[in-house]
């Protein structure tokens, strides 16, 4: 699938910081998820976004459907140390998901 | 079952060897899809399949690649005569129907040696 353009590639959080990461494409999705993967695992669906313009919540977490249908956001508020991990982004077009690059959230020491 | 589960978890091989990797989805889904996760290349889509078909093999690297499922449950994709450059995490990933949101296992680690 195609490459979406996910940054920052990689952040520093403290314990109770808020987090944002985006993700834009040149092409439109139906469906915007966001997934979290920690070593060796596989990715953990966090949200999913069905409409453009949705802006959806799981607890601190908050996403949203870019109006156009090229875009979205993942914010993370007040983050705890569990928090690090790889965030990808993913676009749903039909059945075929294209992923982000990955956002690596590392906690600062 | 509860999630999405693949097996074997782990596997190391010899270049040239086949390897069969498994992927039970999660209870009643419809659709099946197998990725490949490795450095520098992302998520990679390899083949989808509704039911026991696969419309989309378009992803499969080569045909070395296969897979199959069967009673629209249980896949297996299989590599033949595997080659270093097929190291890399196989994740599966099923979905109630068609299009709707997909759900991953924890993944096959290969390593060809």
């Amino acid at each position: 699938g195609q490459q979406l353009n996910q940054s920052p590639q990689s952040m520093f959080i403290q314990e109770g910081e808020d987090v944002s990461m985006n993700c834009t494409s040149s092409s439109i999705f139906n469906t915007w998820l966001w997934y979290k993967q920690d070593p060796g695992e596989g990715p953990v669906l966090l949200i999913a976004l069905y409409k453009a313009g949705e802006l959806t919540s799981n607890g601190r977490l908050t996403a949203q459907f870019g109006i156009t249908r090229k875009d979205s956001f993942l914010n993370i508020s007040a983050s705890i140390p569990s928090d690090v991990g790889i965030y990808f982004c993913a676009g749903l077009y039909d059945y075929k998901l294209s992923f982000g690059a990955g956002t690596t959230v590392t906690v600062r020491a | 079952g509860a999630g999405v589960s693949q097996s074997p978890s782990n596997k190391v091989t010899e270049k040239g060897k086949d390897v069969e990797l498994r992927c039970d989805p999660i209870s009643g889904h419809t659709a099946l899809y197998w990725y490949r996760q490795s450095l520098g290349q992302g998520l990679e889509f390899l083949i989808y399949f509704q039911g026991n078909s696969a419309p989309d093999k378009s992803g499969l690297p080569s045909d070395r690649f296969s897979a199959e499922r069967t009673g629209g449950s249980v896949s297996t994709l299989t590599i033949q005569r595997t080659q270093q450059e097929d190291s890399a995490v196989y994740l599966c990933a099923s979905s109630l129907k068609y299009g709707e949101t997909q759900y991953f296992g924890p993944g096959t680690r290969l390593l060809v040696l």
